[in-house]
């Protein structure tokens, strides 16, 4: 079974600067995960996702997350941040006979002027 | 870009009575899907939809809920007799193809409240 720790419940970040959100997974086979991105009172719109075909993986809004296997990471990163960036972050794998998603609590960032 | 869209946004309904909450999925999709959020939780898989019926549910999807696909394009979930626990963010998905490689695409959500 699939699985994901998302190491941060909240993270910080000023405006203009970096972002990283780390995401590890667990799991006996090659996964499928995504990225979800969830803004106050919005739906979940998809970042991106990794299919196996390309270990970097770009994304809208100009963000992309790496998929190393060594390190069993898929960590989402920004080079810099926007006030429009506020929002929750859920790294999700897909699996199962459905490929039902399991979200995980996620990871808020908030931006800061 | 398609989008899947979901209606009403908001609903307020007295527990015990009936809701039923719409989506219209992306037109070529094939198979369908319902999440909830209760304010402050994760977001939980409810049930799956493939081929008319259902392909999975979970624990939470008991009697009280039912899915349906009417017509070619609608895709609903009914609830019962809602009771307050049933307050939610009741998110609908879909997606194209039986594959790993394609993410879902979410409604923007109904908020149901229950009194």
């Amino acid at each position: 079974a699939q699985s994901v720790t998302q190491l941060d419940s909240h993270v910080s970040v000023s405006e203009g600067t970096p972002v990283l959100l780390r995401c590890n997974y667990s799991s006996s086979y090659s996964p499928s995960l995504f990225w979800y991105v969830q803004h106050p009172n919005k739906g979940l719109q998809l970042l991106l996702k990794y299919t196996s075909a390309a270990t970097l993986v770009k994304g809208i809004n100009g963000f992309e997350a790496e998929f190393k296997k060594s390190e069993t990471s898929f960590h989402l990163t920004k080079p810099s941040a926007h006030m429009s960036d506020a929002a929750e972050y859920f790294c999700v794998p897909s699996g199962g006979s459905n490929y039902k998603l399991t979200f995980g609590k996620g990871t808020l960032l908030t931006v800061n002027p | 870009e398609p989008e899947v869209t979901q209606t009403p946004s908001h609903q307020v309904t007295q527990m015990g009575q009936e809701v039923i909450l719409r989506c219209v999925p992306i037109s070529n999709h094939l198979y369908f899907y319902w999440y909830r959020q209760i304010l402050g939780q994760k977001v939980e898989f409810l049930v799956s939809f493939y081929n008319n019926e259902i392909s999975e549910k979970s624990e939470i999807f008991d009697d009280q809920f039912s899915v349906e696909r009417p017509d070619g394009s609608n895709f609903t979930l009914k609830i019962r007799s809602t009771k307050l626990e049933d307050s939610a963010m009741y998110f609908c998905a879909s997606r194209n193809e039986w594959s790993t490689n394609y993410g879902y695409t979410f409604g923007s959500g109904t908020r149901l409240t229950v009194v």
